[in-house]
């Protein structure tokens, strides 16, 4: 079956410090992925999305993913977090049908 | 433009009540969708719309009815509340289903069942 993981429920990082949060899908085809991030009490907004072409995709607020085959990921990095990226990530991909498929999320913390 | 607009933002209801969620958009996207979001579940498909008149069953579509009347409007009906459906809804709307199309959500409504 079609799906999206993400492993870690909740990462803490350290201002300034880089970030990756991980992603993994299961389909037999390339997926259409995305990332969005969602703020406290808000709706979810797009980070970036891969389709085709360079796997390695930059995307708003200074965040990037790499889409690597091999492993089924679609990690999302950023080189050194501000406490702004306080929010909860989501990861999703399209599988070939009307629908969008989320993982269950990756609570990110920011400490001083 | 407003992009994807929900109302009401939260809405407390009584266990067998029944109401609407309202979802609105003004981008002219084919497609609409209703999310429900609950902890350490991510967002799972509870209905969707390809375009006017057309409607489909999602993840987690019992206990509520959707139409499609208007290419802006989605409503998303609760037929009989109950405890289990208290969570966050969000309605998202794209150009299109099946492709590298970005979904554009709304803020959401909070509902809760007692």
């Amino acid at each position: 079956a079609q799906s999206v993981t993400q492993p870690d429920i909740h990462i803490t990082v350290s201002e300034g410090a880089s970030l990756e949060l991980r992603c993994n899908y299961s389909y037999g085809a390339t997926p259409y992925l995305f990332w969005y991030v969602q703020s406290p009490g808000q709706g979810l907004q797009l980070l970036l999305k891969y389709f085709s072409g360079d796997t390695l995709v930059q995307g708003i607020k200074g965040f990037e993913a790499e889409f690597k085959r091999s492993q089924s990921s679609f990690n999302l990095r950023k080189p050194s977090v501000h406490w702004s990226d306080a929010a909860e990530y989501f990861c999703a991909g399209n599988f070939g049908n009307e629908k969008l498929t989320f993982g269950t999320g990756t609570r990110l913390t920011i400490i001083p | 433009n407003a992009g994807v607009t929900q109302t009401p933002k939260f809405q407390v209801l009584k266990t067998g009540q029944s109401m609407t969620l309202q979802c609105a958009q003004d981008m002219n996207h084919e497609y609409m969708s209703w999310y429900r979001q609950d902890p350490g579940m991510g967002l799972r498909l509870i209905h969707y719309s390809v375009g006017a008149g057309i409607t489909d069953q999602g993840e987690v579509p019992n206990g509520y009815n959707v139409s499609r009347s208007t290419t802006e409007d989605f409503p998303l009906r609760l037929l009989s509340a109950a405890p289990s459906q208290t969570s966050v809804y969000f309605c998202a709307s794209t150009m299109g289903g099946g492709g590298p199309y970005e979904q554009y959500f709304g803020p959401g409504t909070r509902l809760t069942v007692t």
